[in-house]
């Protein structure tokens, strides 16, 4: 079973800040790191998929960073809204030895007016 | 698009009793997963099946059966339902590994 962490478990923050979260996997056999937004009573949103060594992917105020070698990925907010809160999931993908997406534990973000 | 829908979204079942969830998509994907979520687990794959007539063991596949006989369809089973089974599941699909899923609304599985 792969090791996936992510931290915080949880955070809270004021409308406008801004803020990111980390995922942690293992730096062996990468193949893919996936981020999903789970909003509460709906399911998983897919954000975005990173497959190379330096990544870097946006999508409105969302962006995220990839770092292969050294395991980790962050994912940044910009100006955090209320419509931001969320839980973020991140998953990896262990190339060839393995046929499974591993999902970290969830960062859950809550954003305060 | 319909995207991927999972019947029932909600039932109670009592123990040995069994049951099928169904999981459609409509998106033409190869891939359909199985997945169920725990508190303070995560999401913790059961079966998945890389495309019509195959299927494969996940992380926690024990009691649980897949078919997947339809590219659209992925079926799980529950031949004797046990208490630890009580979770939420959730169906997915994609086009491959470095693709995105679409998830499923879920289902509410309670086991009395």
């Amino acid at each position: 079973i792969l090791n996936v962490e992510q931290s915080p478990q949880s955070l809270h923050v004021q409308e406008g800040d801004s803020t990111n979260f980390t995922c942690s996997f293992p730096s062996s056999n990468f193949y893919a790191l996936h981020w999903y937004r789970w909003e509460t009573a709906k399911s998983p949103e897919a954000l975005f998929v990173m497959t190379l060594n330096g990544d870097e992917k946006k999508k409105g105020r969302i962006s995220a960073t990839l770092n292969t070698k050294e395991g980790y990925s962050y994912l940044y907010i910009k100006g955090s809204q209320p419509e931001d809160s969320a839980t973020y999931l991140c998953a990896f993908k262990e190339d060839n030895a393995g046929n499974m997406l591993t999902f970290g534990g969830g960062t859950r973000l809550m954003v305060k007016p | 698009n319909a995207g991927v829908t999972q019947t029932p979204k909600f039932r109670v079942l009592k123990t040995g009793q069994s049951m099928t969830l169904l999981c459609a998509q409509d998106m033409n994907h190869e891939y359909m997963y199985w997945y169920r979520q725990d508190p303070g687990m995560g999401l913790r794959l059961i079966h998945y099946s890389v495309g019509e007539g195959t299927t494969a063991k996940g992380e926690v596949p024990d009691g649980y059966n897949v078919s997947r006989l339809k590219k659209q369809n992925f079926l799980l089973g529950l031949e004797s339902a046990a208490p630890s089974q009580t979770s939420v599941y959730f169906c997915a699909s994609s086009t491959g590994w470095a693709y995105g899923y679409t998830f499923g609304s879920g289902t509410r599985l309670t086991v009395v």
